[in-house]
C-alpha cells in the first residue's frame, strides 16, 4: 500500500541547533515534493518545493535533500529558535493532475 | 481577497443535520482543493477542481459529501445527515494552477462538530 512516513511524531532540540525532520514514502514515484509549517489552530502553510531531479533545495534557514533511491527526503532547520516551534509537514505528488498527499506531520520544539 | 477564506470557522451540529461550508479562494486561483484533517493526523484529500469542474473527487468518503464550484471562484463542501465520525477540520486550499510548480495557498479551516 502508499505510505508516506514521518518518522517522528514530536521532536525537542535546544535553541540554535539544527532540526532534521525525515519523510519516506513507499509505493509512490513523486515527480516533486512539499514541505508545509503547521501552527496550531491554522493551515498549513507551504515552505518549500523540490523537483525529482533536485538533490537539494535550500531558502534561508531552510534545507530540504530528495533522494528518489531511499525514496526519502530530510528537512533541516539551521540555528533554530523558538518561533520555529510548529508541525511540519511532508506532501507529495505523483503528477500535475494528481492532488498532493500529506504525510502526519512532526510536532517540533525548540527549547530556548 | 488577500488569502483564502473560510466560513464559518467553527460549526456544531447535530447528527443528521446538514451542513454547507464555505470557501473563497484567492482571486484567480484556478486551482481549489478540499482535504479535511482530524486530531494529530495529516491533512487528507476529498476533492479538488479546476475552474467549475471537479477534477477529482475519489477522497470523498461516501455520497452524504458533495462539493461545488459553479463560477469557478467560491466553493461550497456540502455534507448530508451528519456522523460524530465527520467531526474534524476541513481545509481548502488554492493554486495558481495545478502544475507541479505551485504550493498551496490553505485557509484556516473550518472546525465541524458533530454532537
Amino acid at each position: 500500500s502508499q505510505k508516506i512516513e514521518q518518522n517522528s511524531e514530536a521532536l525537542n532540540i535546544q535553541e540554535g541547533k539544527t532540526a532534521t525532520l525525515t519523510c519516506n514514502y513507499t509505493n509512490y514515484s513523486p515527480a516533486y515534493l512539499q514541505w508545509y509549517r503547521q501552527d496550531p489552530g491554522r493551515g498549513p502553510v507551504f515552505l518549500l518545493l523540490i523537483r525529482e531531479n533536485e538533490k537539494e533545495k535550500r531558502k534561508e534557514r531552510l534545507k530540504v535533500t530528495f533522494d528518489t533511491t531511499l525514496k526519502q527526503s530530510l528537512f533541516h532547520i539551521t540555528a533554530s529558535q523558538p518561533a520555529d516551534s510548529a508541525t511540519y509537514l511532508c506532501a507529495l505528488r505523483n503528477s500535475g493532475n494528481t492532488p498532493l498527499v500529506f504525510g502526519k506531520g512532526t510536532r517540533l520544539s525548540v527549547i530556548a | 481577497g488577500a488569502g483564502v477564506s473560510q466560513t464559518p470557522s467553527n460549526k456544531v451540529t447535530e447528527k443528521g443535520k446538514y451542513v454547507e461550508l464555505r470557501c473563497d479562494p484567492i482571486s484567480g486561483h484556478t486551482a481549489l482543493y478540499w482535504y479535511r484533517q482530524s486530531l494529530g493526523q495529516g491533512p487528507e484529500f476529498l476533492i479538488y477542481f479546476q475552474g467549475t469542474g471537479a477534477a477529482d473527487d475519489s477522497g470523498l468518503p461516501n455520497d452524504r459529501f458533495f462539493a461545488v464550484r459553479p463560477e469557478g471562484s467560491v466553493s461550497t463542501l456540502k455534507i448530508q445527515r451528519t456522523e460524530r465520525g465527520d467531526s474534524a477540520v476541513y481545509l481548502c486550499a488554492s493554486s495558481p494552477g495545478q502544475g507541479m510548480n505551485y504550493g498551496y495557498t490553505f485557509g484556516s479551516g473550518t472546525r465541524l462538530t458533530v454532537v
